[in-house]
């Protein structure tokens, strides 16, 4: 069962600002960094963030990360048609001893 | 060109083993940290093995502890997991990554009789 908790889903029309909440403990993103992936239909993950809020080469500035505490953020901003996927965020549980991923959040745009 | 291909996935019987193997290209396979990530019928992503860039280290989420095993041929540039005692509940799309950035299609292991 995951320890990291997304809302189930998010939407918005095209051009808005979507934001996604991971909430999490102290063993995990309270100690350590928090990557977001994108998951298209059918397709495999694809990393998003890392380190909380940088982009990999090639990603676009409309997505950007963010941490507080225990929690931590994916904002998507000017949403697009092509948006529209599956999020999940990720970090390392130093109590487990393991990875762990969110719950994922389906955005869908209107 | 990065790549990472899994290969050794299957239908099964409860109970059974497979091995999964991943192989990279395009990269210093050695100097890299891997994982197997798995994604059931509709679900989301679990994680289930990491081991270290020497090997030194692995990991195992709780479900496959004792059950599965991770590790890795350097001269091959090959990731593997060998998979006992299956269950119906290991049923799922078994991704290899190599961390976190790079991810293969994945192979389909089906547990059942």
């Amino acid at each position: 069962q995951s320890v990291l908790t997304q809302p189930p889903s998010a939407s918005g029309t095209p051009g808005q600002r979507v934001t996604i909440s991971c909430s999490g403990s102290s063993s995990n993103i309270g100690s350590y960094t928090v990557k977001w992936y994108q998951q298209l239909p059918g397709t495999a993950p694809k990393l998003l963030i890392y380190s909380n809020n940088q982009r990999p080469s090639g990603v676009p500035d409309r997505f950007s990360g963010s941490k507080s505490g225990t929690s931590a953020s994916l904002a998507i901003s000017g949403l697009q048609s092509e948006d529209e996927a599956d999020y999940y965020c990720a970090a390392w549980d130093g109590s487990l001893s393991g990875h762990v991923f969110g719950t994922g959040t389906k955005v869908t745009v209107l | 060109e990065v790549q990472l291909v899994e290969s050794g996935g299957g239908l099964v019987q409860p109970g059974g083993s497979l091995r999964l193997s991943c192989a990279a290209s395009g990269f210093t396979f050695s100097t890299y940290d891997m994982s197997w990530v798995r994604q059931a019928p509709g679900k989301g992503l679990e994680w289930v093995s990491s081991i270290s860039n020497s090997g030194a280290n692995t990991y195992y989420a709780d479900s496959v502890k004792g059950r599965f095993t991770i590790s890795r041929d350097d001269s091959k540039n090959t990731l593997f997991l060998q998979m006992n005692s299956l269950r119906a509940e290991d049923t799922a799309l078994y991704y290899c990554a190599r961390h976190w950035g790079v991810w293969g299609k994945g192979t389909t292991v089906t547990v059942s009789s």
